[in-house]
């Protein structure tokens, strides 16, 4: 089976930077990918990493260490847009995205 | 633009009623996915096609029907059987045939059964 283990619920003050974790637990690996879903809309994709290290995209950075089968979501310079909640996702080759329960990220001033 | 239309976004029945629920996609995408999010929950998989006229039973099919009679649609029946229908329902799709194919989400049909 899968599973993936992922805070509730984090705070962090407009500017700042946050850090994501997600740890997993699968059968068979080929990545691990993020999701962002405001409230009440529809997730969208942000991030894949498929090998060990950091990838960034902007504000936005993923890490990914295949050997402590774990990752984590970097947000940089907070804003209050960045509210919302995010999933990590195991990719296990030729099945469906396997989700973890969601992070709920609440930015304040 | 191309991307995935779910209808309608929110859904009212009663108990004891079979609903369906519409997901259509122009993305060209070969893979469709239905997923069911409670609150404070994940997404978890409900089915799944890779191919039209194929389908696969996710982690909680039961008391859920699907079909994939074209590559643009892939349309969700919640059934009577279904304990707890009250939930949000998203659809997805992908390219397909690539572990690093992202999921392009709908924006979710709200189901409230009384």
């Amino acid at each position: 089976g899968q599973s993936l283990e992922q805070p509730s619920e984090v705070t962090a003050v407009e500017g700042a930077i946050v850090q994501i974790n997600c740890t997993y637990q699968t059968s068979g690996f080929y990545g691990l990918s993020w999701y962002q879903q405001h409230d009440g809309g529809a997730p969208t994709f942000l991030s894949y990493n498929a090998l060990d290290g950091l990838e960034e995209t902007g504000r936005f950075s993923s890490f990914l260490s295949r050997s402590d089968s774990y990752g984590y979501l970097l947000l940089q310079e907070l804003q209050m847009k960045d509210s919302a909640s995010y999933f990590c996702a195991v990719n296990s080759g030729n099945t469906p995205l396997v989700f973890g329960k969601g992070t709920r990220l609440s930015v304040i001033a | 633009d191309g991307g995935i239309t779910q209808s309608p976004k929110y859904l009212f029945r009663k108990e004891g009623q079979n609903v369906t629920l519409s997901c259509e996609q122009n993305l060209n995408h070969d893979a469709m996915y239905w997923y069911r999010q409670d609150p404070g929950q994940g997404l978890r998989l409900i089915y799944y096609s890779q191919i039209v006229n194929d389908f696969q039973k996710g982690d909680i099919a039961e008391g859920y029907s699907v079909s994939r009679e074209k590559k643009e649609s892939f349309p969700l029946t919640v059934t009577s059987a279904q304990k707890n229908p009250t939930a949000f329902y998203l659809c997805a799709s992908s390219i397909g045939g690539s572990e690093n194919s992202p999921l392009h989400f709908g924006n979710g049909t709200r189901l409230t059964v009384t």
